[in-house]
């Protein structure tokens, strides 16, 4: 069983339309968790972080985290073709010298 | 600096020549971590650095690769007697510290080719 997991994609959404991407972890004593995007080419862009169980929202963007059911997810409202990329989740467990440890991602597609 | 740099951005080198990927971190930034990222991959983590403890080398893939960060700020990743199978992208990112509660930011990348 991979540490985290991500349906790869791609996920297809309409312009204006709530994107919702899903992420599972295995390691019950994670911590943290984090939200990158990255376009083609490019490296990844930390858009969101969230520490405790439920939802934390950032403008169009929000997180959702359970550790009970080991999922997080991220919301993203009204979406626009500039969403368009592929989006990284991150884990890291509990301690001081803990590796962030990431999905392979999810690629998003917001067609007009 | 305001962000982590990572030089060069872009390398090609030689099968089986040695190449030296630098990263500099974000000021007062403890933890550094090194990942590569293959053409259409996700990110394979190599190794991490937190402050004075000695680092999680646990990702890296052979002894052909090794690590150093010195006064606990500069990093360079060492790949000894490349392989075409080595070309990837080396991204390089930095956090305040290592507990959980603490955001990591990447460099730009370098992007190394082995011909």
């Amino acid at each position: 069983q991979k540490e985290v997991e991500q349906n790869s994609g791609p996920l297809s959404v309409p312009e204006g339309a709530i994107a919702s991407l899903n992420c599972t972890y295995s390691d019950r004593v994670s911590q943290s968790f984090f939200w990158y995007r990255q376009y083609s080419g490019k490296s990844p862009e930390l858009i969101m972080s969230i520490y405790s169980n439920g939802d934390k929202e950032d403008g169009r963007f929000t997180a959702q985290l359970n550790k009970a059911s080991q999922y997080v997810s991220l919301l993203i409202r009204d979406s626009q073709p500039s969403d368009s990329a592929t989006y990284l989740c991150a884990v890291r467990r509990i301690g001081t010298a803990s590796k962030l440890t990431f999905g392979t991602g999810t690629r998003l597609q917001v067609t007009l | 600096g305001a962000g982590v740099s990572q030089s060069p951005s872009n390398k090609v080198t030689e099968k089986g020549k040695d190449v030296e990927l630098r990263c500099d971190p974000i000021s007062g930034h403890t933890a550094l971590y090194w990942y590569r990222q293959s053409l259409g991959q996700g990110l394979e983590f190599l190794i991490y650095f937190q402050g004075n403890s000695a680092p999680d080398k646990s990702g890296l893939p052979s002894d052909r690769f090794s690590a150093e960060r010195t006064g606990g700020s500069v990093s360079t990743l060492t790949i000894q007697r490349t392989q075409q199978e080595d070309s990837a992208v080396y991204l390089c990112a930095s956090s305040p510290g290592g507990g959980g509660n603490t955001e990591a930011f990447f460099g730009q990348g370098t992007r190394l080719t082995v011909v």
